[in-house]
């Protein structure tokens, strides 16, 4: 079985501020990594994925997530935040060749100020 | 761009009373879910369904919870007596292709308080 640990339920920045949101994992065999950002009264968006090879991944609207195996890991960040990232951020695993059912963490609460 | 889309968004109910939710998929996909959210904790896995049939369910996903494909476009859940404890936000999800790899995309959910 799989768990997702994001141990900050919140987190205040002010804008252009850089920004990291913890992920940790824990899994007995091999994941694909997910981070869904759900902005006010919408559904849960893709923002990017790792499936295999480079372990640092990039979203178009400049986050970037690294999975480190040896950490269990798979930070997001981004260098300059922006007011319209304010959003709820959820990190998320898979199975590889197995289940697809994704194992989701409690979400990140990221808060943009002026 | 295509999305999923649920309704109602908000569903009151008191305890014991039957409840649907209804999720319409992306059209082309043909891998569904439904996930929930209780308030303050994970999103977490309920069930998965695919040419009909469930492939997949949860601990949670009892015999009071039913899943159902009743035409080509809607996708429901059904709660037989609902209990205080249902109450949560639920969100439907569909893929294309029903791998690990590939992306779910969700709907905005509906919230459902049991009174």
């Amino acid at each position: 079985a799989q768990s997702v640990t994001q141990l900050d339920s919140q987190v205040p920045v002010f804008e252009e501020a850089p920004v990291e949101l913890r992920c940790n994992y824990s899994s007995s065999v091999s994941v694909y990594l997910f981070w869904y950002v759900q902005y006010p009264n919408q559904g849960l968006q893709l923002l990017l994925k790792y499936l295999s090879g480079s372990t640092l991944v990039e979203s178009i609207n400049g986050f970037e997530a690294e999975f480190n195996k040896s950490q269990t890991s798979f930070h997001l960040r981004k260098p300059s935040v922006h007011i319209s990232d304010t959003a709820e951020y959820f990190c998320a695993v898979s199975e590889q060749g197995g289940s697809e059912k994704l194992v989701f963490g409690k979400g990140t609460k990221l808060t943009v100020n002026p | 761009e295509p999305e999923v889309t649920q309704t109602p968004s908000h569903q009151v109910t008191q305890m014991g009373q039957e409840v649907i939710l209804r999720c319409v998929p992306i059209s082309n996909h043909l891998y569904f879910y439904w996930y929930r959210q209780i308030l303050g904790q994970k999103v977490e896995f309920l069930v998965s369904f695919y040419n009909n049939e469930i492939s997949e369910k949860s601990e949670i996903f009892d015999d009071q919870f039913s899943v159902e494909r009743p035409d080509g476009s809607n996708f429901t859940l059904k709660i037989r007596s609902t209990k205080l404890e249902d109450s949560a936000m639920y969100f439907c999800a569909s893929s294309l292709e029903g791998v690990g790899a590939d992306t779910q995309y969700f709907g905005p959910g509906t919230r459902l308080t049991v009174l």
